[in-house]
């Protein structure tokens, strides 16, 4: 089945210790995405490449960084992970951009990660 | 900057009685998303309205778009254990971003 894929599940990292995130997709979608989601909030979108095209969001912190080397991964680079970077990362793709008729976005099961 | 508000935040409704979220933008939205989350889950898409005063309806929901394309709801009609969740709104800002509302937690009693 065509699918957004997510690893790891859950993630542990110690303060400061550069973590990765990883997304794969099947789906063969143009758009990649990730977001936030702190408990009982919102996601929040961090970045999304439609194809090789990055587009940050203002607020997303210099911290937070991203790489999509073809078209099927995208990751997630936290370079000096805090105790606020705690969350649910989400990986979500979809077939066209965010002003599309069609850009319905399907959702990875998401990366809980953990900062010690 | 932009911001997408739902109401209410919590609602608790008996099975069988009806359940309405109501999605606010404080600017106009090219077209309107609702996603449901499972406790523990992720996102799932349920719809997308981009018509002016557009109607959905997919069994026991029905979808709006408001004529302003600023404000959208989602109505339930005789819930079932299976609609707990939370609901959320979702739309294009201005600057190629994308918001989702506040969500709306819907817990059903049996």
């Amino acid at each position: 089945d065509a699918m957004v894929i997510q690893n790891p599940r859950y993630q542990v990292t110690q303060f400061g210790k550069p973590v990765t995130l990883s997304c794969s997709q099947t789906l063969n979608h143009n758009v990649m995405y990730w977001y936030q989601q702190k408990s009982s909030q919102a996601p929040k979108l961090l970045f999304h490449y439609y194809d090789k095209d990055f587009n940050n969001e203002a607020d997303t912190p210099d911290n937070f960084q991203s790489r999509r080397p073809n078209t099927s991964f995208c990751f997630l680079d936290i370079r000096s992970p805090g105790l606020g970077d705690a969350a649910m990362y989400l990986c979500a793709t979809s077939r066209e951009g965010l002003l599309s008729s069609y850009n319905e976005q399907f959702f990875g099961p998401g990366t809980r990660l953990t900062v010690l | 900057g932009q911001q997408v508000m739902q109401i209410p935040q919590y609602q608790h409704v008996q099975e069988g009685e009806d359940f309405t979220t109501y999605c606010n933008s404080s600017t106009t939205l090219s077209n309107i998303q609702w996603y449901k989350q499972r406790p523990g889950g992720h996102p799932v898409f349920l719809i997308q309205l981009v018509k002016s005063g557009e109607v959905k309806k997919q069994k026991r929901l029905t979808f709006q778009f408001g004529e302003a394309k600023k404000n959208s709801s989602l109505h339930i009609t005789a819930t079932q254990t299976t609609d707990v969740g939370t609901y959320f709104c979702a739309g294009p800002g201005t600057g190629n971003q994308f918001y989702f509302g506040t969500g709306t937690s819907l817990t059903v009693i049996p």
